[in-house]
């Protein structure tokens, strides 16, 4: 069984456009969070929520809106899609928010905008 | 205020060498560390990770890291690298709650037939 699971695994789409990220967790964690990794590996965080509630939105454009309908699912929506958001957008969960709290990540969108 | 700092961007080794993978952290917290590891479009996957118990810190795949905090290094060692080992991999330190992950920029491991 998959632990964190991401549709699509690939994305292509033009300028523009707007699309939706899907993420699912079925460890029962309580914790979730969006990453983006751009092409030169580097991972940074985007959002994290905690039960549903968003606990952390670092300096992401507003074209990004994250939403979480349960504690086991966090989509993210992409409006008026621009050419630097191509990167792998990455889907984690974490049992709590604890320092120590191991974070399992998806197996990651490949977004390429046109 | 956390960082990481992977000394490496790229390690090669020839098989069944020895690996060593550096990275050295800064935290204002007592940190926690962990290492993922990143196969060729893959996700990452968790290797190890220390949380203020044992010092030295046994991972899957036959890996290992060493905490020191008197060098604030948490180097990654396999005694023998297989070709399955290639990959990128990552440090991590945790700051006072999960989601202030902060990663290295990342080793890619090559390894030679």
């Amino acid at each position: 069984d998959t632990a964190v699971s991401q549709t699509p695994k690939y994305l292509v789409t033009q300028m523009g456009n707007d699309k939706s990220i899907k993420c699912e967790q079925n460890l029962g964690h309580d914790t979730m969070y969006w990453y983006k990794q751009d092409s030169k590996k580097f991972l940074k965080i985007m959002f994290s929520y905690n039960n549903k509630e968003l606990i952390i939105n670092e300096t992401v454009p507003n074209r990004f809106s994250p939403k979480s309908p349960d504690k086991a699912h966090l989509n993210l929506h992409i409006n008026s899609l621009e050419l630097g958001d191509s990167a792998v957008y990455f889907c984690a969960s974490s049992q709590s928010q604890g320092a120590s709290s191991t974070q399992y990540f998806g197996p990651g969108t490949r977004l390429l905008v046109l | 205020a956390q960082s990481v700092t992977q000394l490496d961007s790229h390690v090669s080794v020839s098989e069944g060498t020895p690996v060593l993978l550096r990275c050295n952290y800064s935290s204002s917290y007592s940190p926690s560390l962990f290492w993922y590891v990143q196969h060729p479009n893959k996700g990452l996957q968790l290797l190890l990770k220390y949380t203020s118990a044992a010092t030295l810190v046994k991972g899957i795949n036959g890996f290992e890291a060493e905490f020191k905090k008197s060098e604030t290094s948490f180097h990654l060692t396999k005694p023998s690298a297989h070709m399955s080992d290639a990959a990128e991999y990552f440090c991590v330190v945790s700051g006072a709650g999960s989601y202030q992950l902060t990663f290295g920029k990342g080793t890619k491991l090559s390894v030679i037939p």
